[in-house]
């Protein structure tokens, strides 16, 4: 799987739009971006998932370059609840699979009053 | 029940014991997964379930871990001659084959 590289940490005021970047510049043509997120002493929790085009779903919008080498997940309207580790992986699956799933250390978002 | 549930939620237990960690899948998921998560680290896949078939055990770090899924339901992940580290949460996940997975609260286990 691509190695992906993302900020330890960002902070975002309630009510923006939070942007969060990965890099993924060894990414292969037949590898997906998932972004998972993991609030604090809760388990991981799927968010969105994309191979080339830009996606949109209840949670989030997911960008992809169109050289696939770096993505923007997008929480439009964050709310405090949205504080959370966010997770970008990229990997061979169908769907959202969470087989073999490896996670790095994650971008920690913080959503501030 | 709505959710994966694992128990014990919490597990303290001395260095060289054994431990069962339980995970009740989603009912009708055919996937089960298992992870642990060390303090301040990312996620590491341990074994995965898939139906009838024989398990992807690819994950387990030593063969002190093993784990059983009984009936295709309910999992149990077995750690035997425990070490310090073996603490960790362990995360259970279910989905239905290999599409989007649901994780249970975990199980925090420490080692003393």
């Amino acid at each position: 799987d691509a190695k992906t590289t993302q900020p330890p940490s960002m902070d975002c005021a309630e009510g923006r739009a939070a942007n969060l970047p990965c890099n993924h510049s060894t990414i292969s043509g037949n590898e997906y971006v998932y972004w998972y997120r993991q609030i604090h002493s809760q388990g991981p929790q799927y968010i969105i998932h994309g191979l080339k085009n830009n996606e949109t779903n209840e949670m989030a919008s997911l960008i992809i370059t169109e050289d696939r080498k770096s993505s923007t997940l997008i929480l439009p309207h964050a709310t405090l609840r949205d504080t959370a580790v966010y997770y970008c992986i990229v990997r061979v699956a169908p769907s959202g699979s969470a087989r073999q799933l490896t996670f790095g250390s994650g971008t920690q978002l913080t959503v501030l009053p | 029940g709505a959710g994966v549930s694992q128990s014990p939620s919490n597990k303290v237990t001395e260095k060289g014991k054994d431990v069962e960690l339980r995970c009740d899948p989603i009912s009708g998921h055919t996937a089960l997964y298992w992870y642990r998560q060390s303090l301040g680290q990312g996620l590491e896949f341990l074994i995965y379930f898939q139906g009838n078939s024989a398990p992807d055990k690819s994950g387990l770090p030593s063969d002190r871990f093993s784990a059983e899924r009984t009936g295709g339901s309910v999992s149990t992940l077995t750690i035997q001659r425990t070490q310090q580290e073996d603490s960790a949460v362990y995360l259970c996940a279910s989905s239905l084959r290999d599409s989007k997975a649901f994780f249970g609260q975990g199980t925090r286990l420490t080692v003393v």
